[in-house]
């Protein structure tokens, strides 16, 4: 049963606009959630995180909005740039343990 | 200065074979992780180590076993490597400076193919 879930393969947004990508996640006991990001033949890179108290978090460009009543998470680029343009995971990190849970990860494409 | 290198970084290989995939860091941090990722998966949590002869299982730790002797190798392998062990491994350790809630730097990967 997949604990964290991307439901969007793929999104397309135009140079400059916002780029919106959700996650779900089923498991209360979640203490942070996280955003990565991967470009093709290289290793996912950190992004930005969230603790579960908060419901904002902020670094630049990204913004990462937490709902806990909804179990829902987002990750908003703006203005999104083609350089953008990667395979975004999210994460979440269990309470009291050191295993990592991911999401099936959205390709964003961001065309001029 | 990588912080992490993998290797072989790509391999084929014939099923029933056995693979060793090595992961070493240099940064001397107790925790280091494997992770495969699938298209339709993303990124599953495989074993990990929280100190030299310290290691844990993950969700998908069938058919693998990893050793670590040494606090900055990490060995995954794989004694009979299966076709559904197509994949591409990826190795981590908690992010230099951060790393207390999941913030990982990963390595560049090992694409292994089995035949």
């Amino acid at each position: 049963d997949q604990q964290v879930k991307q439901n969007s393969p793929s999104l397309s947004v135009q140079e400059g606009r916002i780029s919106i990508l959700n996650c779900d996640y089923t498991n209360s006991m979640f203490d942070y959630f996280l955003w990565y990001k991967k470009y093709p033949a290289e290793g996912p890179t950190f992004l930005i995180s969230i603790s579960s108290i908060k419901d904002k978090n902020e670094d630049g460009r990204f913004t990462v909005f937490l709902n806990k009543s909804a179990k829902h998470l987002s990750l908003h680029i703006v203005p999104s740039q083609p350089g953008d343009s990667a395979v975004y995971f999210c994460a979440a990190n269990p309470r009291n343990t050191d295993k990592l849970i991911f999401g099936t990860g959205t390709r964003l494409q961001v065309f001029p | 200065d990588a912080g992490i290198t993998q290797s072989p970084r790509h391999k084929v290989t014939e099923t029933g074979t056995p693979v060793t995939l090595r992961c070493h860091q240099t940064e001397n941090h107790r925790y280091m992780y494997w992770y495969r990722q699938d298209p339709g998966h993303g990124l599953r949590l495989i074993h990990y180590s929280y100190g030299v002869k310290d290691t844990d299982k993950g969700e998908v730790s069938d058919g693998y076993s990893v050793s670590r002797s040494k606090t900055e190798d990490f060995l995954l392998t794989l004694e009979s490597a299966t076709s559904s062990q197509t994949s591409v491994y990826f190795c981590a350790i908690p992010l230099p400076g951060q790393g207390k809630n999941g913030e990982l730097f990963f390595g560049e990967g090992s694409r292994l193919t089995v035949l």
